[in-house]
């Protein structure tokens, strides 16, 4: 079964560029979830998507980061403008459900570098 | 505030050497707990899930166990391939969402 695929794997932006990230979930799976990971840190959720909607996303940073899961499969997660502090891992999860203990299945995430 | 607290933030050990991690959390009421590896340039990788107080999962040469308050992961022998970050999560009975602490990183040196 293949597993969460992101791309790109590595990007390196200048502050106040746009960047955008696209991430395709497991097969069937209904839920998606975007999380940031600062180095040294552990991931924190951003947005997560049942299907098309949105379920949770108060901890976007709806000023710069937006979001969109179309036809409610693949996503994509755009920054503009990026700041410093956007350096990160942004790494994307599925999950069959959106569930209480669903197990989260995550890719391999995308290093944006903000210079 | 949901907090989840891991310690140590490194461990190194020599190859066979046994030893725990541990991760404490503060939730108002716990659903489940996740444990999860990551390796360098990686995402992390599903290990274990724990919902009440007592239980016990085994997976290899790892260990996991839960208390009202906190979790260990106990790694038995361990090779050098076991070393990685391993993360625990927390989700509330209120939200999805999981709760990561920063993470425990493991050195198996041989």
């Amino acid at each position: 079964e293949a597993g969460v695929a992101q791309s790109p794997r590595y990007k390196i932006i200048e502050k106040r560029q746009s960047v955008a990230f696209w991430c395709n979930p497991i097969s069937g799976h209904a839920t998606l979830y975007w999380y940031q990971q600062i180095l040294g840190q552990g991931p924190k959720l951003l947005i997560q998507f049942q299907n098309n909607g949105v379920v949770d996303d108060s901890q976007l940073p709806k000023d710069r980061f937006s979001a969109e899961r179309l036809k409610g499969v693949d996503s994509t997660l755009k920054i503009q403008p990026a700041k410093l502090e956007d350096s990160a891992v942004y790494l994307c999860a599925s999950s069959l459900e959106t569930g209480f203990a669903e197990t989260q299945y995550f890719g391999p995430g995308t290093r944006l570098l903000v210079l | 505030e949901d907090q989840v607290t891991q310690s140590p933030e490194a461990l190194r050990l020599q190859e066979g050497e046994s030893s725990s991690l541990n991760c404490s959390y503060t939730v108002s009421g716990l659903r489940g707990l996740f444990w999860y590896r990551q390796d360098p340039g990686k995402g992390p990788e599903f290990l274990f899930t724990l919902y009440s107080a007592g239980e016990e999962k085994e997976k290899e040469r790892l260990k996991a166990t839960l208390t009202k308050k906190e979790s260990f992961l106990h790694i038995t022998a361990p090779k050098p391939e076991d070393s990685a970050t391993y993360l625990c999560a927390v989700q509330t009975l209120n939200d999805y969402k999981l709760s990561f602490g920063a993470g425990t990183t493991v050195t198996v040196r041989a």
